[in-house]
């Protein structure tokens, strides 16, 4: 099974200053296809998760362009340019290239 | 506007039996592959199962295998889990996803249905 490994577990932020999440796998994300089914997504408190990014870097319709994904292979970056309080929540990268894992979840919460 | 609704959640004792159910709008649901994940009360997330759009193929975790089953009523754009054989660590809300266009990962989420494994 491919783990999912998230750094940091928790962010603590200033409003209007950047933020920045590292997700790792233990296994190589491209796919046979060439593409690499890395994802993120965001779950505020008492709502469901909602996509950001997908395919490492890919913003989904109506995600800010204050949200951008990077990254490669087994390395995977999500950085908030200028963190706003609507930002607060939980983070998770997902993988679909090999059957479906989450990582453990990152919470960024507002120092 | 896609909209997932998750419905047959609810309090079951260990070992019993549960369908969920999601009604599924605004998409082409005979097109999409569909998706159950779950959230244990505090924790993270976990995938349950898959299904693709015509229900001929199906993917479940080592957790569920065995107990749960996936699959689709696309004559009327739901999606279901039958749970059987219920643990305690089941207990978690489940939520119905749709997969994304490229048929990998998922794009919408239902609002979720909690379910309760207690004696």
């Amino acid at each position: 099974d491919v783990v999912m490994t998230q750094t940091p577990l928790s962010s603590p932020v200033t409003l209007g200053q950047p933020a920045s999440i590292s997700c790792r796998s233990s296994q190589s994300l491209v796919h046979s296809d060439g593409n690499t089914y890395l994802s993120w997504l965001q779950q505020r408190p008492g709502q469901p998760p909602r996509l950001l990014i997908y395919k490492i870097s890919n913003r989904f319709s109506g995600v800010p362009d204050r949200f951008s994904g990077s990254g490669a292979g087994t390395d995977f970056t999500l950085k908030i340019s200028r963190v706003e309080a609507e930002d607060v929540g939980v983070y998770y990268c997902m993988q679909a290239t090999q059957a479906y894992t989450f990582g453990q979840g990152t919470k960024l919460e507002v120092k | 506007q896609v909209h997932l609704v998750e419905s047959g959640g609810g309090v079951v004792q260990p070992g019993r039996s549960l369908r969920l159910a999601c009604a599924a709008s605004g998409f082409t649901f005979t097109d999409s592959g569909m998706h159950w994940v779950r959230q244990a009360p505090g924790k993270g997330l976990e995938w349950v199962a898959v299904i693709s759009y015509d229900g001929s193929k199906k993917y479940y975790a080592d957790s569920v295998t065995g107990r749960f089953t996936i699959s689709r009523d696309n004559s009327n754009n739901t999606l279901f889990l039958q749970m059987n054989s219920l643990r305690a660590e089941d207990t978690a809300v489940y939520y119905c996803a749709k997969s994304d266009t490229d048929g990998f990962g998922v794009d919408y989420w239902g609002q979720g249905t909690l379910v309760t494994v207690s004696s």
